[in-house]
């Protein structure tokens, strides 16, 4: 896997979005990044992944430097509910099937 | 449809006793995956399967840990003899195929504490 680099916490106002950094200066060419949250008691919910291009879904934006050295996880309007830990993951090389999820990004959304 | 599902949810032993998790993965999904999270910490893999055949087992702690996957759909995780430090969640996830970087889907956990 390729190293992933994430603030340990950050605050967000409701309403206003959240952006979350992750650096993964390791990533190799054909690793993709996903991102994953946990909210408190609750098993890890997939909310996006990308290779190069940036990514937007029902949840999510996902932009990924053109380097890809990091990407930024975007919730535009963040709810009290989107309070959790976020996960950045770059699973890679033979069994990139493992996720090493390390510490994450603790976001709590203020009302 | 119907997401993983884990049980118990919760689960007291007494040191030395015999565990068994149970995983129902999402239906036809053919990749499993058993993870342990201690208090914490992000979660760390254990072991993976694809169909019935477990295909890494690199992340059981010990020779106590043990899980199969007999008929390619639910799982069983079995910890024999707990210690204390067994105490954890233990979190099933399942993807659709083979693929590697296919996305998994996680159950609820199941919260082991040894006393």
């Amino acid at each position: 896997d390729a190293k992933t680099t994430q603030p340990p916490s950050m605050d967000c106002a409701e309403g206003r979005a959240a952006n979350l950094p992750c650096n993964h200066s390791t990533i190799s060419g054909n690793e993709y990044v996903y991102w994953y949250r946990q909210i408190h008691s609750q098993g890890p919910q997939y909310i996006i992944h990308g290779l190069k291009n940036n990514e937007t879904n029902e949840m999510a934006s996902l932009i990924i430097t053109e380097d890809r050295k990091s990407s930024t996880l975007i919730l535009p309007h963040a709810t009290l509910r989107d309070t959790a830990v976020y996960y950045c993951i770059a699973p890679g090389g033979g069994s990139n099937y493992k996720l090493t999820f390390g510490k994450g990004t603790l976001l709590t959304v203020n009302p | 449809g119907a997401g993983v599902s884990q049980s118990p949810r919760y689960k007291v032993a007494k040191r030395g006793q015999d565990v068994a998790l149970r995983c129902d993965p999402i239906s036809g999904h053919v990749s499993l995956f058993w993870y342990q999270q201690a208090l914490g910490q992000g979660p760390e893999f254990l072991t993976y399967f694809q169909n019935e055949a477990q295909l890494d087992k690199s992340g059981l702690p010990s020779d106590r840990f043990f899980a199969e996957r007999p008929e390619g759909s639910v799982s069983t995780l079995k910890i024999q003899r707990t210690q204390q430090e067994d105490s954890a969640v233990y979190l099933c996830a399942s993807s659709s195929s083979d693929w590697n970087q296919e996305t998994q889907y996680f159950g609820p956990g199941t919260r082991l504490l040894v006393l």
